[in-house]
């Protein structure tokens, strides 16, 4: 089965800290990778999108990476604000499923 | 401002009765996709469509309905026959199927009271 996983479920972290934000995959085979934020009740909003032929995507303060060998995404995120907090999830296009997969999010919290 | 727009936001219908979310897009884009989402279950496909009068079923289709008359518009109908139907749904939209960044709408809230 054709799974992307995002571990921790949640995160509390104090303001300013540099925090980083895991996303795994079971297919090396995949055609991009996405990052989106979720606000309570609302859309997804996209952050970032890195292809097959990148490793790595930087808006602002996020970056993101992609390692197709091992597996695996992180989002960075530099000096974090209160306003960082959501629900970040992220979604991989794989050969294998041939359509979007979601993970189930990291819901972040920024602790003034 | 580009964008997709769903409608309504909250929506309460009765059981037995369909009812019809709207979704409509000024991206250009070919390809629109509506995504349910429940707490704890993460994003579940339900339909897409890659262009005007073609769509396909997703993950979760049983007990739902899709048109693509035209490219903007992509109404998704939830019938009487689906048997969990309070969700979150969610319409999005990119420029090819599965290669293009994803948008999304802010979303419909439904409940069945």
């Amino acid at each position: 089965k054709q799974e992307v996983t995002q571990i921790p479920a949640a995160l509390s972290v104090p303001e300013g800290e540099n925090l980083v934000l895991n996303c795994s995959f079971t297919d090396s085979a995949i055609y991009n990778l996405q990052w989106f934020r979720q606000d309570p009740g609302k859309g997804l909003t996209s952050l970032l999108l890195i292809q097959s032929s990148q490793r790595e995507q930087t808006s602002g303060r996020l970056n993101a990476s992609l390692d197709k060998s091992s597996g695996r995404s992180t989002l960075y995120i530099a000096a974090s604000q209160p306003g960082d907090s959501a629900t970040y999830l992220c979604a991989a296009v794989l050969q294998g499923a041939q359509k979007l997969v979601f993970g189930q999010g990291t819901r972040l919290t920024i602790n003034p | 401002d580009g964008g997709i727009t769903q409608s309504p936001k909250y929506l309460f219908r009765k059981e037995g009765q369909n009812v019809t979310l709207s979704c409509e897009q000024n991206l250009n884009h070919d390809a629109m996709y509506w995504y349910r989402q429940d707490p704890g279950q993460g994003l579940r496909l339900i339909y897409y469509s890659q262009i005007v009068n073609d769509f396909q079923k997703g993950d979760i289709a049983e007990g739902y309905s899709v048109s693509r008359e035209k490219k903007e518009s992509f109404p998704l109908t939830v019938t009487s026959a689906q048997k969990n139907p309070t969700a979150f749904y969610l319409c999005a939209s990119s420029f090819t199927v599965n290669t293009g960044e994803l948008f999304f709408g802010e979303g419909s809230r439904l409940t069945v009271l």
